[in-house]
């Protein structure tokens, strides 16, 4: 089955260490690609989101990601988190021929950064 | 700018109920979405409705269904609740060319 994979459940880190989540995709042909975040008790927020072009994008809070086409991978990155950065981290894909408000989600990456 | 509004936040109903949950999405914007969040599951896609119509409809049984108003309002209704969908409810919406889509906070359903 086509789905969305996210590499790692939970993250612990400590603060100013560097964050790098992987996802990955099994769709081929274009597809549109999202990370969202969670923080504790807020709603899903959308932190970049890649649909052509350059393909290092860069998004709020000083993420930023990387599609690897040969890869299907689009992973999140960011150089130096900090404590509020715990949140949890969701991977979206829109799929080929799917409609733009239908979402793929990965499973999520709880990130717990420490002080 | 308001953002999306879910009501209520908060539900507890029993097996054999239904239910209705509504969400008013930003204002202007015409496509709504909805998705249920369990921790067994995660995210999974519910329906999507764009100007009164429905686009997309996920892999869950007919008890579950959904309807778009003209102001864009949204409302999903679920029917002879089990247990298992105890969940929190999301709805997102979204413009045509802002290329993303704004979530609210969810109503969390509890079924006994």
């Amino acid at each position: 089955a086509q789905s969305v994979s996210q590499h790692n459940h939970h993250v612990i880190l400590s603060e100013a260490a560097s964050l790098e989540l992987g996802c990955n995709y099994s769709y081929g042909g274009t597809v549109n690609l999202f990370w969202y975040v969670q923080y504790p008790g807020q709603h899903l927020q959308l932190l970049l989101k890649y649909f052509s072009g350059d393909p290092l994008v860069k998004g709020i809070k000083g993420f930023e990601a990387e599609f690897i086409k040969s890869k299907f991978s689009f992973n999140l990155r960011k150089p130096s988190v900090q404590w509020s950065d715990t949140a949890e981290y969701f991977c979206a894909v829109n799929a080929p021929g799917d409609s733009w408000g239908k979402f793929q989600f990965g499973a999520g990456t709880q990130v717990v950064v420490t002080p | 700018k308001a953002g999306v509004t879910q009501t209520p936040r908060y539900l507890i109903k029993t097996r054999g109920q239904q239910v209705t949950l509504s969400c008013s999405p930003i204002s202007g914007h015409r496509s709504v979405s909805w998705y249920q969040q369990t921790p067994g599951q995660g995210l999974q896609f519910l329906f999507e409705y764009f100007s009164e119509t429905q686009r997309n409809k996920g892999n869950f049984p007919g008890r579950f269904s959904g309807r778009q108003f003209s102001n864009s309002r949204s409302e999903m209704n679920v029917s002879t609740l089990e247990l298992g969908d105890s969940a929190l409810y999301l709805c997102a919406s979204s413009s045509p060319g802002l290329y993303g889509y704004t979530f609210g906070s969810g109503t969390r359903l509890t079924v006994v």
